[in-house]
């Protein structure tokens, strides 16, 4: 089974449409991590979470929210989900304050029609 | 803010021969990781440079972390194949605490 998992795998939605992604992971790692990726931009963070009660804006935070509701899940939402949010979402997880290796999920590719 | 990047955007040659893609930071790094992305996949950790000057090999795979600790290179020698996909450098900022990434740098091999 994957250590990190996304849910769905895929999604088309409307415009002004909230849609939620979800990531779990089994690794047991404290931090945890939502980027996007688009083409020639590599991966930019939204949002950082370093244990169940800290959450962190990233880069990107516009437009978008997130919930740690446990150690293992960290949900990602868009509230009123607009075109240019079209893009491939990856959860990550590391662990450790000195090494910031990163575990990704499997990605979820969204598109905004 | 902080910025990492890396140069060329894509790249395609003749399986057989070396490729290299470098990243560039503005400011100084606590450290440096670099991924690969297969096409259709997700990110996979490689390798992290922390030392000043440090190089490490990976088979046919060569990493360097500048002596400035603002710079560094992958190198693969005698390309094949299963090399192609996007590789990622992504930068620890000095005293931060999250990973900025670099834009990638695509390889397509020709066999």
């Amino acid at each position: 089974d994957a250590d990190v998992t996304q849910t769905p795998r895929n999604r088309i939605t409307k415009t002004g449409k909230r849609i939620m992604l979800e990531c779990s992971q089994t690794k047991g790692h404290d931090r945890m991590y939502w980027y996007r990726q688009d083409p020639g931009l590599g991966l930019r963070l939204i949002y950082y979470s370093f244990d169940v009660k800290d959450i962190n804006k990233g880069e990107i935070s516009d437009g978008y929210s997130v919930s740690r509701q446990a150690q293992a899940k960290f949900s990602l939402s868009l509230e009123s989900a607009i075109p240019n949010q079209t893009a491939l979402y990856f959860c990550a997880t590391a662990q450790g304050a000195l090494s910031y290796e990163q575990y990704f999920g499997p990605g979820t590719r969204l598109t905004v029609t | 803010g902080q910025q990492v990047m890396q140069i060329p955007q894509y790249q395609h040659v003749q399986e057989g021969e070396d490729f290299t893609t470098y990243c560039n930071s503005s400011t100084t790094l606590s450290n440096i990781q670099w991924y690969k992305q297969r096409p259709g996949g997700h990110p996979v950790f490689l390798i992290q440079l922390v030392k000043s000057g440090e190089v490490k090999k990976q088979k046919r795979l060569t990493f360097q972390f500048g002596e400035a600790k603002k710079n560094s290179s992958l190198h693969i020698t005698a390309t094949q194949t299963t090399d192609v996909g996007t590789y990622f450098c992504a930068g620890l900022v000095e005293y931060g605490n999250k990973l900025v990434f670099g834009a990638g740098t695509i390889l397509r091999v020709k066999s």
